[in-house]
Parts: structure tokens; C-alpha cells; sequence
């Protein structure tokens, strides 16, 4: 089967300009994840989708992050205004199990690197 | 707080030495322990779930175990290509079912 998609793969920007990151998961996972892995650090939960519903964004940084995934398929994941600290991996991740009791296995795509100046 | 600790930073092994890595982690209530692969440039891939005190997995010269307090990733005779960052996660039963909390992973070189 195919495996989590992520564009672009690289991005460089300027502090307080704004970028985007599309994700598509694997065909037939309900549940959709965006993590933010800064270099040498484990990956952190920004925003967790099931379809079209957030699950948990706790962690998101409201005043510049923001996702959706419209149609319960895509999901686009957007900072503006980006800072320096903001300079980390983006990954895309999507499981199937979504039922109660077991943590979900989660598929990871290759991540979007971005570098803020 | 929930917390991972992952033991040693960098492990280099030569080929066919083996060892393990250990991961601690403190968390209320433990829904689900995991170990993850990530290569240079790629995202995590999934190696193994532990939910239990006493459960092992295996996979090929991989072998992970877990106890109340921590995991450890055994591996037996390590080929060049097991060369990777290990990182070890969990899930608690407070959190969303996909909220992995994550060490910081430990660096292993395999030099043949």
C-alpha cells in the first residue's frame, strides 16, 4: 500500500512569513496526526484528526498554527507568522485503529523540513 | 509529567556485538509502550507495541521487553544496517489514544 505522502519536502523562509504543509495519509485511515520533531528531539503531537474532527490540540500553538483536513482525507497544517524556534521537521502520520482500550499504531510519512531565518 | 528517558545517547557497535538500549519512562497509566526506527530523512517506522509488564517481542535480531519501569531493545549480532535512531514512546490512558509521548531517541552505528 501506499504510504503517507508530504510536500513540500524542504522549505526555507524568512522569520514572520508564513508557510504550508499538505499531508495525505494512507487510503482508509480515519485518523490523521501532525508532529513536530525539532533536530535531536523526539517527535511532539501538535493536532490529531479523526475524519474531519480534532481529537486533541492541545499542544498547538493557536496564535500561529493551524490545520484542517477537509473531506476526512487531506490535511493542510499552516504557520504565520513563523518564528526561529519554529525550525524543525513537520511529520505526517496516520493510523487506522481508532477504537477504545489500545494505543493506535501510527504510519509516518518522510516529514517536511522547515528552516526559518 | 509524563516522561521518556532513553539510554545511552549513541551506541557503536561493531558488527555482530551485541547489546541494548533502555528506555524509562514514568507515566499515569500505561495504555501502550513503542519502539520506532527513524533513519536519516525519513519519518519513525514502526518495530513494536508492549502494553503489559512481563510481554516480549521479537523481530528478526530485535527483542524488546518491557517492566513497570522501563523497556529495553535487545540486539543480537547488529548488521551495518541496523544503523539507525531508536526511539521509544508511550500512550497513557489520560491522552488521546495517538498522543506518543517520545525520548529522545538513541543514535546506533553498526560499523561492519
Amino acid at each position: 500500500e501506499a504510504g503517507v505522502a508530504q510536500s513540500p519536502r524542504y522549505k526555507i523562509i524568512e522569520k514572520r512569513q508564513s508557510v504550508a504543509f499538505w499531508c495525505n495519509p494512507i487510503s482508509g485511515h480515519a485518523t490523521l496526526y501532525w508532529y513536530q520533531q525539532i533536530l535531536g528531539q523526539g517527535p511532539k503531537l501538535l493536532i490529531q484528526f479523526q475524519n474531519n474532527g480534532v481529537v486533541d490540540d492541545s499542544q498547538l500553538p493557536k496564535d500561529r498554527f493551524s490545520a484542517e483536513r477537509l473531506k476526512g482525507v487531506d490535511s493542510t497544517l499552516k504557520i504565520q507568522p513563523a518564528k526561529l524556534e519554529d525550525s524543525a521537521v513537520y511529520l505526517c502520520a496516520s493510523s487506522f485503529r481508532t477504537g477504545s482500550g489500545g494505543a493506535n499504531v501510527l504510519t509516518f510519512g518522510a516529514g517536511s523540513r522547515l528552516t526559518v531565518l | 509529567e509524563d516522561q521518556v528517558t532513553q539510554s545511552p545517547e549513541a551506541l557503536r557497535l561493531q558488527e555482530g556485538e551485541s547489546s541494548s538500549l533502555n528506555c524509562s519512562y514514568t507515566v499515569s497509566g500505561l495504555r501502550g509502550l513503542f519502539w520506532y526506527r527513524q533513519d536519516p530523512g525519513k519519518g519513525p517506522e514502526f518495530l513494536f507495541t508492549l502494553y503489559s509488564a512481563g510481554e516480549e517481542k521479537e523481530k528478526e535480531r530485535l527483542k524488546a521487553t518491557l517492566t513497570k519501569k522501563e523497556s529495553f531493545l535487545h540486539i543480537t549480532a547488529p548488521k551495518p544496517e541496523d544503523s539507525a535512531t531508536y526511539l521509544c514512546a508511550v500512550v497513557n490512558y489520560g491522552g488521546s489514544q495517538g498522543n506518543l509521548i517520545f525520548g529522545k531517541g538513541t543514535k546506533l552505528s553498526v560499523k561492519p
